[in-house]
């Protein structure tokens, strides 16, 4: 079973509004941490944020801002005032900590494509 | 410092020829991790290092060896490679156990002809 869901391939999004990309997630797991990476066209993957599934609160990055809804298992990223330099793709991922505490692997949805238009 | 580097950046290569992928980080990092990533879709883990000791091999093949000289670094071997190899490289690393984020390097952009 797929365990990160973006469902969206592409986006489209105004210079200077603001945008949100979906993402949700499947876990038994009661310990998990929540990431978006943005990866350019030149290829480096640029850690954004990051969301714990203990954390009361919804993270927030400057810009961005992780809309986490723990019932629901969804991890939207949300960018305000967009900027020509935000079009990349988006990849949310999820991190599971297995019950002895180990570190389990970062699993990647297949990415959303944010274009930005001036 | 958050860096994470790659040598080489871009990487043209037979499918008889011996290469190596180089990583490196000064963060302190006890955790390194090769990707494999190919166009338009997720990178897909091959191996991780855990205070230099493989951890994880997630059944690759053994074209590709890993090898991690010191806590600093992490080269990937390349030999006999298919075409299908071709790929964009990542490495990155983090903290260590019980510790989140994964910090990436450019990548290596892998061409076998």
């Amino acid at each position: 079973a797929q365990k990160i869901t973006q469902t969206q391939p592409g986006m489209f999004v105004q210079e200077k509004e603001a945008v949100t990309l979906d993402c949700t997630y499947d876990t038994s797991d009661p310990s998990y941490g929540l990431f978006w990476y943005k990866q350019p066209s030149s290829g480096e993957m640029i850690f954004l944020i990051y969301q714990g599934s203990y954390d009361q609160q919804n993270a927030t990055e400057g810009r961005y801002s992780l809309n986490f809804q723990k019932a629901r298992k969804s991890a939207n990223l949300v960018i305000s005032a967009s900027q020509l330099g935000d079009s990349a793709m988006y990849f949310c991922a999820m991190r599971e900590l297995d019950y002895g505490g180990s570190q389990g692997n970062l699993i990647f949805g297949k990415g959303t494509k944010l274009s930005v238009k001036p | 410092d958050t860096e994470v580097t790659q040598t080489p950046k871009h990487l043209v290569m037979g499918m008889t020829n011996k290469k190596s992928l180089k990583c490196e980080q000064h963060m302190g990092h006890r955790a390194m991790y090769w990707y494999k990533q190919k166009a338009k879709k997720p990178p897909e883990l091959m191996f991780v290092y855990s205070y230099e000791k493989l951890s994880i091999n997630e059944s690759v093949p053994s074209r590709f060896s890993p090898e991690c000289p010191n806590s600093s670094l992490l080269n990937l071997h390349l030999h006999a490679l298919q075409p299908e190899d071709s790929a964009l490289y990542l490495c990155a690393s983090s903290q260590g156990a019980g510790s989140y984020e994964q910090y990436f390097g450019p990548g290596t952009r892998l061409t076998v002809t």
